[in-house]
C-alpha cells in the first residue's frame, strides 16, 4: 500500500483478555517500530524489528507485552492480560533509511 | 541516553503570522533530525528532516534551522493555516529507536 496500515483503528477490550493488534508497513521497508502513545504525552518506545535480525524489545513494559515479525513484512503486537493502563494509542512506523512513516494507530482502551 | 525536549507545551499564533517552534537536543554526536505534525487522532507525519551538516532546510512553507553550538533546532512555519493545528515534535533517530521530544501544540486562531 501507500502508507503504513494498522488494523483495527479502535480496540475496546475488558481487563484481563488478550489483544492483537496489526500493522502492514510500507512495502520494501525494512524496519519497523511500535511506539505508544498515552493521552496527551510524547511516544514511548516499545520494540524494533530489522530484516532477519533479532528484535530490540528493550521497550517492552513487561512480559505481558510480545511483538512478531512474520515474513519481513506485517507485524502484530501482542498484549496478555490487559490492564487499564494498557490504555493508549499504539503506532507502528516503518522505514528503508533514516526516515520513519508512521501508519495512524490503534485506540486501545481496556475497560 | 538521548534526548530531545521542546521548549514550549503549547502556542498559539494568529492565522497568517508565522510559528517557530523550538527543540533543544542533548547529544553533540546527533548528525540528523526530523520534525512530525501529528493532528488529533492521527499518526505522525513527516514534515522535514536535517543532517548535521547543514544549517537550515527549507520545505513548503517550513523551514528548519539548526544550531550545533547551542545544541537547539527550530521549526518556522511561514503564513500560519487553521490546517497547521497540531502537535509538533522533533525527533532524532539512534539506537534502533527514534526519540522524541514531548511536543508542542499549535493553536492558530482565526
Amino acid at each position: 500500500g501507500a502508507g503504513v496500515s494498522q488494523s483495527p483503528s479502535n480496540k475496546v477490550t475488558e481487563k484481563g483478555k488478550d489483544v492483537e493488534l496489526r500493522c502492514d508497513p510500507i512495502s520494501g521497508h525494512t524496519a519497523l517500530y511500535w511506539y505508544r502513545q498515552s493521552l496527551g504525552q510524547g511516544l514511548e518506545f516499545l520494540i524494533y524489528f530489522q530484516g532477519n535480525s533479532a528484535p530490540d524489545k528493550s521497550g517492552l513494559p513487561s512480559d505481558r507485552f510480545s511483538a512478531e515479525r512474520t515474513g519481513g513484512s506485517v507485524s502484530t503486537l501482542t498484549i496478555q492480560r490487559t490492564q487499564q493502563e494498557d490504555s493508549a494509542v499504539y503506532l507502528c512506523a516503518s522505514s528503508s533509511g533514516r526516515r520513519a512513516f508512521f501508519g495512524q494507530g490503534t485506540r486501545l482502551t481496556v475497560v | 541516553g538521548e534526548s530531545v525536549g521542546l521548549h514550549l507545551p503549547t502556542l498559539s499564533v494568529q492565522e497568517g503570522d508565522n510559528s517557530i517552534i523550538n527543540c533543544a537536543y542533548s547529544n553533540s554526536a546527533s548528525d540528523y533530525f526530523i520534525w512530525y505534525k501529528q493532528e488529533s487522532g492521527k499518526g505522525p507525519q513527516f514534515i522535514i528532516d536535517i543532517r548535521s551538516n547543514m544549517d537550515k532546510r527549507q520545505g513548503q512553507r517550513v523551514t528548519v534551522l539548526l544550531n550545533k553550538t547551542v545544541k537547539h533546532l527550530s521549526l518556522q512555519i511561514a503564513a500560519t493555516q487553521p490546517g497547521d493545528s497540531a502537535v509538533y515534535f522533533c525527533a532524532e533517530p539512534n539506537n534502533n529507536q527514534f526519540y522524541f521530544g514531548t511536543g508542542t501544540s499549535l493553536t492558530v486562531i482565526p
